[in-house]
């Protein structure tokens, strides 16, 4: 079993739609998560960054961390288009631990 | 400022070859991590460079080794190389490599192509 899973999907959805991806993950010491979007043929980029459980908003994107069932979501509102990329979870231990694990990646859609 | 450069873009080797592959962190950076990304999968970290020091490795063969420069420009080199190592190489840089910062910039990364 992998220490962080996530669903490969593709998800297809409809321009406006609301999304929903998520992690799970098993490492009960992992403190810092990430959300990283990556485009064909490019290098994963960073969208938001959280530490500890709870919820941070940037825009169009809200980043839930559950430690307590060891779940993490991200929540794009009003997708668009450009939307459309495989979205990377990643965590890591604290500072003692600075390699990232990530998730295998959620492939989304958005369609116009 | 040129964020994190990677070079060369798609290289491919022959099975059993050697090859190298580079890395210029973002102006401000010293500390350099490598990650592996076969196709369909998320990176898997390789090992993490600062003061010209590996500092943190995962779970590679002794193949994978690299190096940082005074620069903080960083080298990965595989030995021997096998099919299962096509894959996209990638580079992230940040600001130490402790504390509460993160690889928050990749660059473009490397497809390595073993034939």
């Amino acid at each position: 079993q992998k220490e962080v899973e996530q669903d490969p999907g593709p998800l297809s959805v409809p321009e406006g739609a609301i999304v929903s991806l998520n992690c799970t993950y098993s490492n009960s010491a992992f403190q810092y998560f990430m959300w990283y979007r990556q485009y064909s043929r490019k290098g994963p980029e960073l969208l938001m960054y959280t530490y500890s459980s709870g919820n941070k908003e940037d825009g169009r994107f809200t980043a839930q961390v559950d430690k307590s069932s060891k779940y993490i979501s991200l929540f794009i509102r009003d997708s668009q288009p450009s939307d459309s990329a495989t979205y990377l979870c990643a965590m890591r231990v604290g500072n003692a631990g600075n390699m990232l694990t990530f998730g295998g990646g959620t492939r989304l859609m958005v369609k116009p | 400022d040129a964020g994190v450069t990677q070079s060369p873009t798609h290289l491919i080797k022959t099975r059993g070859q050697q090859v190298t592959l580079r890395c210029s962190p973002k102006s401000g950076h010293d500390t350099v991590s490598w990650y592996q990304q076969a196709l369909g999968q998320g990176p898997q970290f390789i090992f993490q460079y600062y003061e010209e020091e590996e500092r943190q490795r995962g779970n590679f063969p002794d193949r994978f080794s690299g190096h940082q420069f005074p620069n903080y420009s960083s080298e990965l080199n595989v030995n021997a190389l096998l099919l299962g190592d096509s894959a996209l190489y990638l580079c992230a840089s940040r600001s130490g490599p402790q504390g509460g910062s993160t690889e928050a910039f990749f660059g473009q990364g490397t497809r390595l192509t073993v034939v």
